[in-house]
């Protein structure tokens, strides 16, 4: 079945630090890819998505490219902030499939001054 | 404008209980969902519905009814509460027409079971 494979946290940099959380899927198909992130006491909040193969989503400084031959959708941010501390989840699903979200197991990120 | 809500935001009930969640959109969506986040934050779909009807049951116990009684609207009820039952539950809608891949979470419901 399709499943999503993040990297453990907890990830831990200092302000202004290049933020790689690595993200790898397995799909029948060909799914779209999304990043969600969880802040404190919130729910989830789309943080960037992508399509197909090759797309690049982008969002508040955060980046990610649609993989398709390393089957991978890493979140990468070249300077990470205090107030980007949070879970972070890669996530899958199909269109016409009432768009079912196959979540990883989130990676949290704490961010120091 | 809250887009997706839940009520309550917190609850804690003891075992055998029975409870109810609720849901609601205004975002015009005609599909809504159900996730469950555990302890250790992972999350999973438990339900969605398309324009009230079922379509998305995941091997969830029958304990958990969700109803719909219309497009914005969709209650979590549980019955003979359960300790693993305790967990954030999440209410989520998307549109469906035209095709839409984003889901709006509410802010979740953080169940406690005693």
């Amino acid at each position: 079945g399709d499943s999503v494979t993040q990297m453990e946290g907890p990830v831990t940099l200092s302000e202004e630090a290049f933020l790689t959380i690595n993200c790898t899927y397995t799909a029948t198909g060909y799914p779209s890819l999304f990043w969600y992130v969880q802040y404190p006491g919130e729910g989830l909040q789309l943080l960037l998505k992508a399509t197909k193969a090759d797309d690049k989503g982008s969002n508040k400084g955060f980046e990610a490219t649609y993989r398709k031959e390393t089957t991978s959708f890493h979140l990468e941010k070249g300077s990470v902030q205090v107030s980007d501390s949070a879970v972070y989840f890669c996530a899958l699903s199909y269109s016409g499939g009432y768009n079912k979200l196959i979540f990883g197991a989130g990676t949290r990120l704490a961010v120091h001054p | 404008d809250t887009a997706v809500s839940q009520t309550p935001k917190y609850l804690v009930t003891q075992m055998g209980n029975d409870k109810s969640i609720k849901c609601e959109q205004n975002l015009g969506h005609d599909t809504m969902y159900w996730y469950k986040q555990d302890s250790k934050k992972f999350l999973k779909i438990m339900f969605s519905y398309n324009n009230k009807e079922l379509i998305i049951n995941e091997t969830v116990p029958n304990r958990f009814s969700p109803k719909s009684p219309d497009k914005a609207h969709l209650n979590l009820h549980i019955n003979s509460l359960e300790l693993g039952d305790s967990a954030v539950y999440f209410c989520a809608s998307s549109p469906t027409s035209p095709v839409s891949y984003e889901q709006y979470f509410g802010p979740g419901t953080r169940l406690t079971v005693t």
